[in-house]
């Protein structure tokens, strides 16, 4: 049973415009929602969250939108870079669990 | 400042071999610590979490076991290695509080078994 599904296995886009990633979720006790960015043969690293209380969150160029209705997440990256080129898995976790499920992951790539 | 650390990078092992991979989390206290599987191709898979010391919880049947001895040292064993265990392991903690707050991962280990 995936809890979190990100239905695109891969992305392209050219340096400079905007790139979407999307991810969906089944289970409607998540309240909080996170987004990472994966390198090879590295750990993921944290980009940016969004609890339930909001609908949009901002930090630089990236901005994650919550729509709770339609249990799905964005992340916006703009403008894109070469160097955003990496797998993208979002994840989710709801209070007093302690724990976080991963979807499968978005491999972005940015085309300069 | 808070740091991960997860070793070895790299490790080949044969079929039936025990198994120790290790995770210490320095510069906080009481953290929560995870054990995730990424399989080739495939998304993070959680494995283990612990609240505290000596507390193991466990998502996955399967060969393998974790341990918590000291507060930030997390650890993960097997006692006899299978094929299907390879994979890319990774160690994280969040802050003790728990409820919103990020995961942070170490960069790793790649598990190869031969």
């Amino acid at each position: 049973d995936q809890q979190v599904k990100q239905n695109s296995p891969s992305l392209s886009v050219q340096e400079g415009r905007i790139s979407i990633l999307n991810c969906d979720y089944t289970n409607s006790m998540f309240d909080y929602f996170l987004w990472y960015k994966k390198y090879p043969a590295e750990g993921p690293t944290f980009l940016i969250s969004i609890s339930s209380i909001k609908d949009k969150n901002e930090d630089g160029r990236f901005t994650v939108f919550l729509n709770k209705s339609a249990k799905h997440l964005s992340l916006h990256i703009v403008p894109s870079q070469p160097g955003d080129s990496a797998v993208y898995f979002c994840a989710a976790s709801s209070q007093g669990t302690y724990k976080y499920i991963f979807g499968t992951g978005t491999r972005l790539k940015v085309l300069a | 400042s808070q740091t991960i650390h997860q070793w070895p990078a790299t490790l080949v092992q044969p079929v039936g071999s025990p198994l120790s991979l290790e995770c210490t989390v320095e510069g906080t206290s009481n953290p929560n610590l995870y054990w995730y599987r990424q399989a080739a191709g495939r998304g993070l898979q959680l494995l283990f979490y612990s609240v505290g010391i000596g507390q193991i919880s466990s998502e996955v049947p399967q060969n393998l076991s974790a341990s918590r001895p000291q507060d930030r040292q997390f650890i993960l064993s097997s006692k006899k290695l299978l094929l299907s265990d390879s994979g890319f392991y990774l160690c994280a903690w969040s802050a003790g509080q728990g409820y919103n707050s990020p995961l942070h991962f170490g960069n790793g280990t790649r598990l190869t078994v031969t």
